[in-house]
């Protein structure tokens, strides 16, 4: 039973510290998604890549987020400094041309 | 406006009812539609994808009406093990998916 697999499954940090959540596709997915969860916002898309050529990072706060994907086994996305208001719950989710998308457990990211 | 909206709910109904879910969206060009399940802390899983005729998959039936641009879910037999977020997500042909806020379901013994 293939999944998407994320780590680290919780994530306690202080505010401006970096954080690196990773992810693997599941296997043959050709497009990746990274979204963010809170209460009060709902899903939120932060980037997508196809083919590991990133397509959309419009939803992404430039200037301390960042999303690559070095190669096909491995999705990352950084935070650098982490913010209090970055405390949320990040999914990936992989696809086979973005339809169908399946979600991994994710990260429950909290910044102190 | 919104490009999908749905009733937050949260829908209470005793087990062995039956219950529909609208979902509304604005977008007319959107192509495709799905319906997501989203336990408490854990993540979107999904149910079932939406198509043009309606479709079936057990006790869950979808439906899809582009003239007046909603989706339907409609659960019929509820259990306990229904109750859950259902999330309401479509997309316009991109890869880029939609959701909506969730519709919360508590299924009652």
């Amino acid at each position: 039973d293939a999944r998407v697999t994320q780590t680290p499954r919780d994530k306690v940090t202080e505010m401006g510290q970096e954080v690196t959540m990773r992810c693997q596709p599941i296997l043959g997915h050709n497009t990746v998604f990274w979204y963010r969860q809170t209460m009060m916002q709902g899903l939120e898309l932060l980037a997508y890549f196809r083919n590991r050529a990133p397509l959309d990072d419009s939803g992404m706060p430039k200037d301390r987020f960042s999303a690559e994907m070095p190669d096909a086994t491995l999705a990352t996305l950084k935070i650098q400094p982490s913010e209090p208001r970055d405390s949320a719950v990040y999914f990936c989710a992989s696809g086979v041309g973005g339809y169908e998308q399946y979600f991994g457990p994710g990260t429950r990211l909290t910044v102190t | 406006r919104k490009e999908v909206e749905q009733d937050p709910g949260p829908f209470n109904v005793p087990e062995g009812a039956t219950v529909a879910f609208n979902c509304t969206y604005s977008n007319s060009a959107s192509q495709s539609f799905f319906w997501y399940r989203q336990d408490c802390r854990k993540e979107p899983k999904l149910l079932m994808s939406v198509y043009s005729s309606g479709n079936e998959d057990g006790r869950f039936t979808a439906q899809l009406n582009r003239a007046s641009q909603y989706i339907s879910l409609l659960i019929r037999d509820s259990k306990l093990s229904d109750s859950a977020t259902y999330l309401c997500v479509l997309s316009s042909g991109t890869y880029k998916y939609i959701f909506g806020t969730g519709t919360r379901l508590k299924v009652l013994a």
